[in-house]
């Protein structure tokens, strides 16, 4: 089955920036789409089509791809970043949507 | 504004069925050209897309699950629903409905319920 894969977690100080991958076979043809949650929470999207940022959210959270690469950058992190993110997007007939295995933003 | 609320049992036995009902106030839930799902997100661990319905009522199901899952939706009472047969201990999870929009992500989301599977 497609998968997409995201690295466990990512470390940053406050004011640095943070990145974080999603990697699929699927993704040159299909859009990504970024989730943040907070413990206890439902999840929020931060990003959709792989680069276009929701009303509402910080200009600071940005989307890129490249190939089967897509890449959640948060620019000047700040605390409340803190989240556990995941990516969001289907197989190459479109029909399966999968998310990745989530990535854990630690704020130093 | 529309909002989705989960319900349903919050244990389930071994073996038996788990049954979770999402109810859609705020809008019609066969209006617009939206999918209805549930994702499921056992206690620290990732999201699992499980399943969704079309408002015309065609279904799709993640291979995984694909035969202990039924996805049905009553217009009449504005609610999808989730059938998970045979359930074990790992079915035990925080279940979300959610509402695909027309740009392809979860627009909305329920709350979450939590689905303990024990004797």
């Amino acid at each position: 089955s497609y998968e997409l894969t995201q690295p466990p977690s990512v470390s940053v100080s406050p004011g640095q920036t943070a990145r974080i991958t999603c990697s699929g076979d699927a993704l040159p043809k299909q859009y990504a789409y970024w989730y943040q949650q907070k413990p206890g929470q439902a999840p929020v999207l931060v990003i959709y089509k792989d680069s276009e940022r929701p009303s509402g959210i910080p200009e600071r959270f940005s989307g890129s791809s490249s190939g089967t690469t897509v890449t959640l950058t948060i620019s000047g992190v700040q605390a409340e970043d803190e989240a556990d993110y995941y990516c969001q997007s289907a197989d190459s007939s479109g029909t399966y949507t999968v998310f990745g295995g989530g990535t854990k933003l630690t704020v130093l | 504004q529309v909002q989705l609320q989960e319900s349903g049992p919050g244990l389930v036995k071994p073996s038996q069925t788990l049954s979770l009902t999402c109810t859609v106030s705020g809008g019609s839930i066969s209006s617009g050209s939206y999918y209805w799902s549930w994702i499921r997100q056992p206690a620290g661990k990732g999201l699992e897309w499980i399943g969704r319905i079309y408002t015309s009522g065609s279904t799709n199901y993640n291979p995984s699950l694909k035969s202990r899952v039924t996805i049905s939706v009553d217009t009449s009472k504005n609610q999808f629903s989730l059938k998970l047969s045979s359930v074990t201990a790992a079915d035990t999870a925080v279940y979300y409905c959610a509402r695909v929009g027309r740009e392809g992500y979860f627009d909305y989301w329920g709350q979450g319920t939590l689905v303990t599977v024990s004797s």
